[in-house]
């Protein structure tokens, strides 16, 4: 069985700080992973997908990035954090029939 | 683009009662739709997938109907518990390679015992 796996859980930063946010995928080879970024009591916003290791494709920018350094891990970051990126965090994975998996995410609080 | 569309924000009911939310679509493609259910502090998970080949999807007592005429597919569930109320995402992937997803605002379902 596949599962996912993100961290931090949650992570409080200042305005301007860096960050780094990941999450690796087992039991599952050379899947598509995709980040989405989700604001309090809203809908998910895609940002990237990425269907092989160190290519990404942008859907949205909030100024961030993401690489995809292993087959099995996605890193979403940023050298400077905004209070727009807020938000909960949320990566995915998906077979070759569309269907998209949701990790547990990571909660992220910038002050 | 892609654009789902859910007009009900929230809806409240009482165990046992008809759930029904609509979902309207627009795409240039044949779309796959999806619904999500996502639970407090969880990440959203998958819960029915419709095709144009199948227009109808059924699970855990949940059903979702397809419809082309009206680029609808809605979500019902003849008698809901207490342990329903959760936040439900209609989702669209209309690009061929099925890598982009686009989900609706979100219908907050309030179950009271």
């Amino acid at each position: 069985a596949q599962t996912i796996h993100q961290w931090p859980v949650a992570e409080i930063k200042a305005v301007g700080s860096p960050l780094s946010l990941g999450c690796t995928i087992k039991g599952k080879s050379s899947p598509n992973l995709y980040w989405y970024w989700q604001a309090t009591g809203g809908t998910l916003q895609q940002l990237f997908y990425s269907i092989t290791v160190g290519q990404v494709e942008s859907v949205v920018q909030l100024n961030l990035s993401a690489s995809r350094p292993k087959d099995d891990q996605f890193i979403l970051s940023t050298e400077k954090l905004l209070l727009s990126h807020s938000g909960f965090y949320l990566c995915a994975w998906s077979r070759d029939n569309y269907e998209q998996y949701f990790g547990p995410g990571t909660r992220l609080t910038v002050l | 683009g892609d654009s789902v569309t859910q007009k009900q924000g929230q809806v409240t009911l009482s165990e046992d009662d008809f759930l029904f939310i609509n979902c309207t679509y627009s795409t240039t493609t044949y779309p796959t739709l999806f619904w999500y259910v996502q639970y407090p502090g969880q990440g959203p998970q998958l819960l029915l997938k419709v095709t144009t080949a199948n227009n109808k999807g059924i699970s855990r007592g949940f059903e979702a109907t397809y419809d082309k005429g009206t680029t609808s597919f809605h979500l019902q569930k003849a008698s809901v518990q207490e342990s329903d109320s959760a936040v439900y995402f209609c989702a669209l992937v209309g690009d061929s390679a099925g890598n982009k997803l686009t989900f609706g605002i979100g219908t907050r379902v309030l179950v009271r015992p």
